[in-house]
């Protein structure tokens, strides 16, 4: 059974930074490619971050790009994303996602989410 | 960037009937479409890809066609359990996004 587990959000003032990590098992983590998706509190889904299996080749969302970090242990079977400069817009709940296809496709695993809270 | 607009906003339905949920892109996304449920205080599943197949696991009664721009999910018979927020989703084009989501409730 594959397991997404979502870790690392709280209560971060503007500027500050984030860690979150995604503890992936039940299937071969390094055979596919992982993403972070967000939600802002009553809003819809954004796309943020996504990465090869390898982690050759990672993308970013414009709204995120030269803040946020993504990366991946295979070792560890985890995903990471290092999240720097925080503003108030990054509030959201973030969820870690297996990707299907590469280029990045559509989300067919889900964890259950990390809150991320930005405010002074 | 695509822009993907979901229509109605909200539908109400009562159990048993057919529910049709649409979603339009502001340019081809050919079938590079995804729909998937979300249901309060949960993460959103996947229930199609390709614009039309079923994810694994997801019951008959889903099914999703189109292709371009125009998109169409139909729940056939809606269950209980079928009342959420969907949302269609392209990756044809970059950024991946999102619709705004249909919310399905019980009328």
């Amino acid at each position: 059974e594959v397991q997404l587990l979502d870790s690392g959000g709280g209560l971060v003032q503007p500027g500050g930074s984030l860690r979150l990590s995604c503890a992936a098992s039940g299937f071969t983590f390094s055979s596919y490619a992982m993403s972070w998706v967000r939600q802002a509190p009553g809003k819809g889904l954004e796309w943020v971050s996504a990465i090869h299996g390898s982690g050759s080749s990672i993308y970013y969302a414009d709204s995120v790009k030269g803040r946020f970090t993504l990366s991946r242990d295979n070792s560890k079977n985890t995903l990471y994303l290092q999240m720097n400069s925080l503003r108030a817009e990054d509030t959201a709940v973030y969820y870690c996602a297996n990707v299907q296809l590469w280029p990045p496709g559509y989300f067919d695993y889900w964890g259950q989410g990390t809150t991320v809270t930005v405010s002074s | 960037e695509i822009v993907m607009t979901q229509s109605p906003a909200t539908l109400s339905v009562s159990p048993g009937e057919r529910a049709t949920l649409s979603c339009r892109a502001s340019q081809s996304v050919s079938s590079d479409l995804a729909w998937y449920q979300q249901k309060p205080g949960q993460a959103p599943r996947l229930l199609i890809y390709g614009a039309s197949t079923r994810a694994t696991g997801i019951p008959a009664r889903f099914s999703g066609s189109g292709s371009g721009t125009e998109f169409t999910l139909t729940i056939s018979s809606l269950q209980s359990e079928d009342f959420a927020v969907y949302y269609c989703q392209q990756y044809n084009n970059w950024p991946r996004t999102f619709g705004q989501g249909t919310k399905v409730e019980i009328k």
